[in-house]
């Protein structure tokens, strides 16, 4: 595996259940960050770890719970979501200690019914 | 608080045609500016980045961006598209500081006609 990889791609829940994402990053890096894409809105920054430290946490409900066991392994726990959570979550990762871009995943498509 | 603003939500170009796709950003200092691009069902792909030096900047597959500190812009060009190109591009600023925080502009979507 290269880059940066998303687990499961696609997931349906109901309002009830409890689900993770899962991210893993082959690059080295030792931050990682959880974004939420919906339909005409920008990308929203969720979280970030850097150094396996949470530095992040920009308001987010706490039916979404991230953990970051190690610096290449980043997790969102989800439970009792609600429909306006439908969205791509997309996971990236970066050098946290030089300036440089941030490397995506290619994202896990949410519905919630 | 730094932002970005991508003017343009949808263009439409032929193929063969020069495409500009324009950014401008908000920010108090040297900004990091990226440019990345969306295929549908994807992640984002860097396409190129400023972070100092030569104002005009190389990317993959062909394009270029130009930052200019006196317009707060920094426009996207291509000399001509190809159909590949359809996408959905990027704009986002950068702050100073070990992790990357970043905001990205609300996006351009690029259709390519034939």
């Amino acid at each position: 595996e290269t880059g940066v990889t998303q687990t499961p791609r696609h997931l349906v829940m109901g309002m009830t259940n409890k689900k993770s994402l899962k991210c893993e990053q082959h690059l080295g890096h030792n931050a990682m960050y959880w974004y939420k894409q919906s339909a005409k809105k920008p990308l929203e920054l969720m979280f970030v770890y850097s150094l396996e430290e949470r530095v992040e946490n920009n308001s987010v409900p706490s039916r979404f719970s991230p953990e970051c066991p190690n610096s290449s392994h980043l997790f969102l726990h989800l439970h009792t979501l609600q429909p306006e959570d439908s969205a791509l979550y997309l996971c990236a990762s970066s050098n946290a200690l030089a300036y440089n871009e941030q490397f995506f995943g290619p994202g896990t498509r949410l519905t919630v019914l | 608080a730094q932002s970005v603003t991508q003017p343009d939500i949808h263009i439409t170009v032929s193929e063969g045609a020069s495409l500009e796709l324009r950014c401008n950003y908000s920010y108090g200092a040297t900004p990091y500016l990226f440019w990345y691009v969306q295929s549908p069902g994807q992640g984002l792909q860097l396409l190129l980045k400023y972070f100092s030096g030569d104002t005009l900047v190389q990317g993959i597959k062909g394009f270029e961006a130009e930052f200019k500190r006196s317009q707060s812009s920094f426009n996207l060009r291509k000399p001509s598209v190809h159909w590949s190109d359809a996408a959905e591009y990027f704009c986002a600023v950068a702050h100073s500081g070990g992790y990357q925080k970043v905001t990205f502009g609300t996006g351009t979507k690029l259709q390519v006609i034939p």
